[in-house]
């Protein structure tokens, strides 16, 4: 039971490259979420996917793509990427929106565009 | 939207001394509370979690309390240990979409 995967741990981008993040979860949880952290923030929520077929803008999706490919796997897109999109970030899963139950967070993935 | 505001940002204690960390949300509408730990280079883990119902919970030296008139909820350890420094995190749900997370606290245990 690996819980929440994400990968790769570390990319280096140029401004205005692609690419995607990938995050999978065995833990068979209906809602996924991409969170971004930037020191002294917190945690500030990309886009979130309540179930399988759908997907919601969070607190900051300007300059992001989400897909829920099926119900294990959750990716983000960068289509052109910016310096200021340099940060960690985190997928996480829950059983569900409203259940009163925690968030199991993946390792992070760390991001630099030069 | 849901605001969560925690305080200090940066918390420095002796070891075997108690920490406190504060937490105010804005939204009358939630009713969930956990609260992270986040290690270095690692993703947060929850720690401890109360929900409304409850006022006060407790799991060995951690615990939490809630004040939901005045939309307050701590946390508390006690007995700290080196192994307790790291980043804390606040959370809150109103059972709408997902958390929303308070913006930190560093905790330094010195030896």
């Amino acid at each position: 039971n690996a819980g929440v995967t994400q990968t790769p741990k570390f990319q280096v981008l140029k401004t205005g490259q692609s690419m995607t993040l990938q995050c999978a979860q065995d833990m068979n949880h209906n809602s996924m979420y991409w969170y971004r952290q930037d020191p002294g923030m917190g945690l500030r929520l990309i886009y979130y996917s309540a179930s399988e077929g759908t997907t919601d803008k969070g607190e900051v999706p300007n300059g992001y793509n989400v897909s829920r490919l099926n119900k294990r796997e959750f990716s983000l897109r960068l289509e052109s990427a910016a310096p200021s999109q340099t940060s960690v970030y985190f997928c996480a899963s829950s059983e569900a929106i409203g259940a009163q139950r925690q968030q199991f967070f993946g390792p992070g993935t760390r991001l630099t565009v030069l | 939207g849901e605001n969560v505001e925690q305080h200090p940002s940066t918390l420095s204690v002796q070891e075997g001394d108690s920490a406190v960390i504060k937490c105010t949300y804005s939204d009358s509408a939630s009713n969930y509370f956990p609260w992270y730990k986040q290690e270095l280079g690692k993703g947060p883990q929850l720690i401890i979690d109360i929900r409304s119902n409850v006022g006060e919970k407790k799991d060995q030296r951690i615990a939490v309390t809630l004040n939901k008139t005045a939309k307050h909820f701590s946390l508390h350890i006690t007995e700290t240990q080196p192994e307790d420094s790291a980043v804390y995190f606040c959370a809150s749900d109103t059972g709408r979409r997902a958390l929303t997370f308070g913006s930190g606290t560093r905790l330094q245990v010195q030896p």
